[in-house]
């Protein structure tokens, strides 16, 4: 069965850096596309990245748009987020999801449990 | 503020409907867009409950439904269960290259 397993969150000061990873399986990670998405406490889902299969096309929010890099390495079925310059509303759980696409857009089917960020000082 | 524009809260007794809408714009719903609906019970991540406006996953009760019309859609959820309690949150996809959320429902079963 699918599983998507987060790991990396933890307490970071404010202008500090941390790495996630997504650890996925039963599925073959290299057909298809990934993203992040992340849910501040006590509020609501904000897609952060998305990735091609191939890692050829990525898109980000404007709230972490040159602060956050997305990547993934298909020979090890793991996906990432570089998180620098956090900030402490970058406090967040952390889901990796997976989008699968539609006639008209996509949707995310499998979900991680999803890693705890918090940003402080 | 959330893209998606669904109501805080709804509210009803077991064996109820009750419907929660997400209303968008003419550059996500409006442009043609899915709408997708997630189901997150307390402490848990989201579970996928209708892809493609009206579609439900394997293993989720027919007791939910999804429509879109518009710029908007809606989840109808029949016979009310004390399991259903917890957040539900609409999505799609932007013409500005994002997926959007709604800022989320939160259903009591009363």
């Amino acid at each position: 069965q699918v599983q998507l397993v987060e790991s990396g969150g933890g307490l970071v000061k404010p202008g500090g850096s941390l790495r996630l990873s997504c650890a996925a399986s039963g599925f073959t990670f290299s057909d298809y596309y990934m993203s992040w998405i992340r849910q501040a406490p006590g509020k609501g889902l904000e897609w952060v990245s998305y990735i091609s299969s191939s890692g050829s096309t990525i898109y980000y929010a404007d709230s972490v748009k040159g602060r956050f890099t997305i990547s993934r390495d298909n020979a090890k079925n793991s996906l990432y987020l570089q998180m620098n310059s956090l900030r402490a509303e970058d406090t967040a759980v952390y889901y990796c999801a997976r989008p699968t696409v539609t006639t008209h857009g996509y949707y995310f089917d499998y979900w991680g449990q999803g890693t705890l960020v918090t940003v402080s000082s | 503020q959330s893209v998606l524009t669904q109501p805080p809260s709804v509210s009803g007794a077991p064996g109820q409907r009750v419907t929660i809408s997400c209303t968008g714009s003419s550059s996500n719903i409006g442009a043609g867009y899915d709408v997708h609906w997630y189901q997150q019970l307390p402490g848990t991540a989201p579970k996928l409950l209708i892809y493609g406006n009206s579609n439900r996953p394997s293993g989720v009760p027919d007791r939910f439904s999804g429509s879109k019309s518009g710029t908007s859609a809606s989840l109808a959820i029949t016979g009310l269960q004390a399991e259903d309690e917890a957040d539900y949150y609409c999505q799609s996809y932007d013409s500005s290259l994002s997926w959007v959320f709604g800022g989320g429902t939160k259903l009591t079963v009363l």
